[in-house]
Order: C-alpha cells, then structure tokens, then sequence
C-alpha cells in the first residue's frame, strides 16, 4: 500500500513570493491533516480535513494560508506571501477515521521550506 | 486537551529495555493515549494506543494506570536504529496536539 506523498520534498524560495505544497493521501483515507513542525519542536495542526470540508482551521494564519481538498483526495496548501518565519517543515498526514473515533495518523515525509 | 509531559531526553545502550513516562494530569474520560515515533527527515509514525491497562503491539507495550494520569511506553530491548524522538500524545478522536517529545539516544 502507497503511504502519504508530498511535493516537493524541498523548496527554497525568496520572502514574499508565492508557495504551494501538494499532498496525496492513502487510498480511501477520509481525514487529511496539514501541520507545520519547526526545528526541535512538535508538530503543530493548521488545518484538518474530513472529506472535503474543512472542519478544523483554526490555527491557519489566513491572511497568507490558504488550503483546499478538491473532491476530498488530493490537497494543496499554499502561502502568499512567504515571510522568513515561515521556513520549516510541511507535514501532510492522513487517516481513515473520521473525528470521534481513535486511530493512527499516516504521515508522509514533508516538506521541508526554506524562505530566504 | 490535555496537556502532556515527558522527559526532554533519555539516553540507554543496545539490548536494554526503555521506558518513557509521559503525564497527562488533565486527561479527559473520552481521551485516548498514542505513542508516535519519529526519524530525521521523516513524519511521525505511530506506535501503539491505549485507553486503559496494558497495550502490546510487535514493537512496543503501553502501560497505563488505573487514575490514567500517566502513561510509559515500553521499549523491549532497544537497537541503534531506536535513536529518535517519541510523542505521547493525549486527545479525543483526531484532536491530537503533540508536545516537544523525547529525544532517545541508542548507543552500543
């Protein structure tokens, strides 16, 4: 069974420019989590998915992030414009549980950004 | 959610057993606890979860007392390839927050 797949798995870009990152789920996974980890900490939840409704945002800056679940498989996160703070890396994970219920996540490898 | 606790660090050597004990004074009677394990360069990957008593998987055990303010993942003789960083995690459902984690380091 394919895991969690994210691209890129590096990306160097200049402050305020533009950045998205894809993520593709497991097959038949309902919930999908973006979360962003900085060095030496844990990861930290932005934005999480059941199917494609977003059900929990609240700790997605919106003024600069954004993200979408189109047809509730594939989902992209995009930052506009990128700040220096925002280096770090992008965690996509999935799960086939939907809210309420206990289960693992299945992380992919993320993406690593670094804004110069 | 609870908030949890866990040891910065932990270092051992190769064949030795590990625990790492992790405390979650606030856990909440719907709250289960998960164990996450996590390489360089890599996402977490999950260990084993528990609600109560004793877990046991092929890596790891989970032990959990009766008040459940306090949780010790158990690593049975532990390798080199055991160096990395473990989350306890507490939360209901899909409302995992992860703290800082311990950072084990295998030697030989």
């Amino acid at each position: 069974e394919a895991g969690v797949v994210q691209s890129p798995r590096y990306k160097i870009i200049e402050k305020k420019q533009p950045v998205a990152f894809w993520c593709n789920p497991i097959s038949g996974h309902n919930t999908l989590y973006w979360y962003l980890q900085n060095l030496g900490q844990g990861p930290e939840l932005l934005i999480r998915y059941e199917n494609e409704e977003a059900v929990d945002d609240s700790q997605l800056p919106k003024d600069r992030f954004s993200a979408e679940r189109l047809k509730g498989v594939d989902s992209t996160l995009k930052i506009q414009p990128a700040e220096l703070g925002d280096s770090a890396v992008y965690l996509c994970a999935s799960s086939p549980r939907l809210a309420g219920d206990s289960g693992e996540q299945f992380f992919g490898p993320g993406t690593r950004l670094t804004v110069l | 959610l609870a908030k949890t606790t866990q040891p910065i660090s932990m270092d051992s050597y190769e064949g030795q057993e590990v625990n790492i004990t992790c405390s979650h004074n606030n856990i909440a009677t719907n709250d289960y606890i998960t164990w996450y394990q996590q390489f360089p360069s890599q996402g977490p990957r999950f260990i084993i979860q528990g609600y109560k008593t004793k877990v046991t998987n092929e890596v790891a055990s989970l032990f959990i007392p009766a008040d459940r303010k306090s949780s010790t993942l158990s690593l049975p003789r532990v390798s080199l390839s055991d160096t990395a960083v473990y989350y306890c995690l507490v939360g209901e459902g899909t409302a995992l927050i992860f703290g800082k984690g311990t950072t084990l380091s295998v030697s030989s």
